[in-house]
C-alpha cells in the first residue's frame, strides 16, 4: 500500500464548477500535511497547508480528518488556470511524502 | 531572492555515459532533497542531506547513482553509467527546518 494515495483523475470540469480532491495517507503518527500544485513540465510548488481545523485561502479549501487519515482539498468557482495536477503531502518527520497527483482540466 | 538552481536544465546522453546533475540550494536552507519524477512512479525521494551530511539515502535505486554535497551552497547526483531508464525528471529541493519545502526547475535526462 503507498504511504499517500491520491485518485489520479482526470477530474473535467466546466469554469465555475466546484471540485474536491481526496487523499488517504498510512503513517497514523504524520504531523504536517499540504497541498502542492504541479503544472505540466513545472516543478511542484506549494499551494497551501493543511490544517487540523480546515483553513481557507480564497477559493481553496483544505480539510484533514485525523481519525480516518484523509486530506481533501476543494476549489469553488474553477478558473481555467487552475487546470494542474494536484499532489498531496504528507510530512513524515523530516521528509515529504507525494501522492502521485490528480490531474485537474477546467474547460471554457 | 533566487530559487533553487539546477543545472543542466536538459541532459541528452546515450546508455553507458556519466550524468553529473547539479544543484544549489536556496542560501540558508539547511536541508536538500533530490527526486526523481516518472509518469510511472510520480515523485520519488532518492537521498537527504542535513547540514550537508547524508540522512536518508535509501531511495537511490541502486549503485550507479551517487549524490555529495561538499558544502552548504552545493550539491552533485551523478549516475554512472546511465542506462535508458534512468530517463526522467530529476528535482532538486531545499527546506530550512520545517519550513516550506521549495524545488528547482528539475533536469529533464533523456538516455538513448
Amino acid at each position: 500500500r503507498k504511504e499517500v494515495e491520491q485518485d489520479p483523475g482526470p477530474f473535467n470540469v466546466p469554469e465555475g464548477a466546484t471540485v474536491a480532491f481526496n487523499c488517504t495517507y498510512s503513517n497514523s503518527a504524520s504531523q504536517s500535511f499540504f497541498w502542492y500544485r504541479q503544472d505540466c513540465r513545472k516543478e511542484p510548488k506549494l499551494l497551501m497547508s493543511v490544517y487540523s481545523s480546515g483553513n481557507e485561502d480564497g477559493r481553496f479549501t483544505a480539510q484533514l480528518n485525523r481519525a480516518s487519515q484523509y486530506i481533501s482539498l476543494l476549489i469553488r468557482d474553477s478558473k481555467l488556470s487552475d487546470s494542474a495536477t494536484y499532489l498531496c503531502v504528507v510530512d513524515s518527520s523530516y521528509k515529504l511524502i507525494f501522492g502521485s497527483g490528480t490531474r485537474l482540466l477546467v474547460r471554457p | 531572492d533566487a530559487g533553487v538552481i539546477q543545472s543542466p536544465r536538459h541532459e541528452v546522453t546515450e546508455m553507458g555515459q556519466e550524468v553529473t546533475l547539479r544543484c544549489k540550494p536556496i542560501s540558508g536552507h539547511n536541508s536538500l532533497f533530490w527526486y526523481r519524477q516518472t509518469m510511472m512512479r510520480g515523485l520519488e525521494l532518492l537521498i537527504y542531506f542535513n547540514n550537508n551530511v547524508p540522512i536518508d539515502d535509501s531511495g537511490m535505486p541502486e549503485d550507479r547513482f551517487s549524490a555529495k554535497m561538499p558544502n552548504a551552497s552545493f550539491s552533485t547526483l551523478k549516475i554512472q553509467p546511465s542506462e535508458p531508464r534512468d530517463s526522467a525528471v530529476y528535482f532538486c529541493a531545499s527546506r530550512s527546518g520545517a519550513d516550506t519545502q521549495y524545488f528547482g526547475p528539475g533536469t529533464r535526462l533523456t538516455v538513448l
